[in-house]
């Protein structure tokens, strides 16, 4: 079945780094999303992505829709530690009716 | 508006026991889904619901049944726990999927089982 592989699996960082992880697929993805898991909590939303090509930005987060549909992009700049938590990418499974997610990004702040 | 919410958030059972998860959300969403999520570990679709009425099996159905009698509401039950059932489960809900304008999928806060 269809699977999104995001990496890196896990990264530790300085607060005040910039962050990138990625998510890619070997099928296309007409639709794109970035959720974020604060420890002990659901998943919340963080951006959505409908286009190819499209770059959009929520605070210091951006994300990108690849244009082979096949990649997306989560970028946070100046991380601070309420950044910590779990990232995952997301996307609607074709002819299906529900959405596929990513293994997830954990990322650990050290102050 | 609440979004979702589950009931309870936490719960210790026994082996063998039984219970009912609930799920309700005030988005008039058609589809709804429950996951569980391991330690360390990624989500697993267990059942979903595209309209009241219907249900559908996920990537691991095995051990639950759910029901949508009402639109708002998505129940998860266990029949008999079993320790292999500990796990966060989360409850989410979403427009329809696939039509190209709103595939967002909203989470509640999680329900906490350990099973001894």
């Amino acid at each position: 079945g269809q699977q999104l592989n995001q990496s890196p699996q896990s990264m530790f960082i300085q607060e005040g780094e910039d962050v990138s992880m990625n998510c890619t697929s070997s099928s296309i993805f007409n639709t794109w999303l970035w959720y974020k898991q604060d420890p002990g909590e659901g998943p919340v939303l963080l951006i959505a992505l409908y286009k190819a090509g499209e770059l959009t930005s929520n605070g210091r987060l951006t994300a990108q829709f690849g244009i082979t549909r096949k990649d997306s992009f989560l970028n946070i700049s100046a991380s601070i530690p309420s950044d910590v938590g779990i990232y995952f990418c997301a996307g609607p499974i074709q002819g299906a009716q529900k959405l596929v997610f990513g293994q997830g990004t954990r990322l650990t702040i050290n102050p | 508006n609440a979004g979702v919410t589950q009931t309870p958030k936490f719960r210790v059972l026994k082996t063998g026991q039984s219970m009912t998860l609930l799920c309700a959300q005030d988005m008039n969403h058609e589809y709804m889904y429950w996951y569980r999520q391991d330690p360390g570990m990624g989500l697993r679709l267990i059942h979903y619901s595209v309209g009241e009425g219907t249900t559908a099996k996920g990537e691991v159905p095995d051990g639950y049944n759910v029901s949508r009698l009402k639109k708002q509401n998505f129940l998860l039950g266990l029949e008999s726990a079993a320790p292999s059932q500990t796990s966060v489960y989360f409850c989410a809900s979403s427009y329809p999927v696939g039509q190209g304008a709103r595939d967002e999928q909203f989470f509640g806060p999680g329900t906490r089982l350990t099973v001894l």
